[in-house]
Parts: C-alpha cells; sequence; structure tokens
C-alpha cells in the first residue's frame, strides 16, 4: 500500500539559511500534519492542513511557513534557520473515516 | 501537567513475556487514542487505536481504555525482542474545523531481552 513521502530525508543547513520539505501524502487523503521531534522528545504538532486550508496550529515558530497545494501534497518552508530547529519532522496524513494519522519516514534536519 | 503522561522506562520484559504499558491523559473531552511504536531515528508506525471503554485486540497486543480513569493502556504478550522500542502514547484533542491533531507522551522505552 501506498504511504506518505517525504523529501528530502535528510537535510544539512548553515545558520540563517532556508530550507523546504515536502509531503505527499497517501492517495485520496485530503489532510497532512507536520510534527517535529527534537532528539530524546515526542513529536510536537506544527500546523494542519485540511482540503488545501489550514485548520490547525500547533508550536509552529513564525519564521516557518507551511501551505498544501491542489495535489494535496504539502511544503513545510522554514527561515533564518537555528541551531535549535535540528530534529526530524515528520508529515502525517489522515483521509479515512477515524483520525487515524499515518506518518511519513521524515526529514531529519541539521542546522550547523 | 503535560496532557499526556507516560512512565518514561526503560520497561525491561523477558522474551515470551507480557509488557504492560501505561498512559494517562489530562483532557476529559479527548476521544480517540492510538498507540505508536518508534524505533529509533525512524517515524511513528500505527500499532494499535481505541475510541471506547473496554479493550481492543490486534493479534499480540491489546489496547484498553477507561475514560472514567483518564487511562489507557497496552499489552505486548509474548514478547520479543523485535519489540524493543519507544511506545507513543497519543491523543486526540476534541475536534475544532477539521483538525484532529495529536498529543503525544513523552514514551515508554521497552526493552525485550533474549
Amino acid at each position: 500500500a501506498a504511504g506518505v513521502i517525504q523529501s528530502p530525508r535528510h537535510l544539512i543547513k548553515e545558520k540563517r539559511e532556508t530550507a523546504t520539505l515536502k509531503c505527499y501524502p497517501i492517495p485520496r487523503h485530503d489532510t497532512v500534519y507536520w510534527y517535529q521531534q527534537g532528539p530524546g522528545q515526542d513529536p510536537q504538532f506544527l500546523i494542519s492542513f485540511y482540503e488545501k486550508m489550514q485548520s490547525d496550529k500547533g508550536s509552529i515558530p513564525d519564521r516557518f511557513s507551511a501551505q498544501q497545494f491542489s495535489d494535496y501534497h504539502s511544503e513545510l518552508n522554514m527561515s533564518s534557520l537555528e541551531l535549535g530547529d535540528s530534529a526530524l519532522y515528520f508529515c502525517a496524513s489522515r483521509g479515512d473515516r477515524k483520525e487515524t494519522q499515518y506518518f511519513g519516514p521524515g526529514t531529519r534536519l541539521l542546522v550547523l | 501537567q503535560k496532557e499526556v503522561e507516560q512512565n518514561s522506562g526503560p520497561l525491561s520484559v523477558p522474551e515470551g513475556a507480557i509488557a504492560s504499558l501505561n498512559c494517562t491523559y489530562s483532557d476529559r473531552g479527548s476521544q480517540s487514542f492510538f498507540w505508536y511504536r518508534q524505533y529509533s531515528g525512524k517515524s511513528p508506525e500505527l500499532i494499535m487505536s481505541i475510541y471506547s471503554n473496554g479493550d481492543q485486540e490486534d493479534g499480540r497486543f491489546t489496547a484498553q481504555l477507561n475514560k472514567a480513569s483518564q487511562y489507557v493502556s497496552l499489552l505486548i504478550r509474548d514478547s520479543q525482542p523485535s519489540d524493543s522500542a519507544t511506545y507513543l502514547c497519543a491523543v486526540n484533542r476534541p475536534p475544532k474545523a477539521g483538525s484532529y491533531q495529536l498529543t503525544f507522551g513523552k514514551g515508554t522505552k521497552l526493552s525485550v531481552i533474549p
């Protein structure tokens, strides 16, 4: 079965640079969630989109923005990167009758 | 107080034993509960979901929910070394405007000893 696709899988950036993370949800899923997981931490909700509209916002810094496109893929744009942004970034998609979220493999971002 | 609480462990059990993982949550309005398994550096993988009081069984896994006590548990029977991972309890906030964001506990690290 098709799963959530994320790209890139690994990313190394310098401080103050920008990064764009991409997420392709499971086909026919209309909701995308972004989570950030720091070392030794649990995943923290950043932002979600339903039918291409932002549906909820969590602890996403103002330096970050995201959107969902007409094909339901989503991009997380991160600017003025800081050392503390180094983390695993997961995208999850949902689209079935229950509230089950399926996670992608994640993007490991390292900010030097 | 964190919204979802778990013992961080590590919880060590011998191979073949039953592993019992516990989780409590603070928001009485929570409606859906999930257990995810996460291997180091990998993404969370859904193990069980439960929505109503009682037990839900799937193979070697049983999830138990007690809304009155705000308590969720996961039992793993016949534990295998491959079950060694961090188990994350996740709770859906009451939905608003189509959002079902998950709030996670910090996870319990399980180690199954051969």
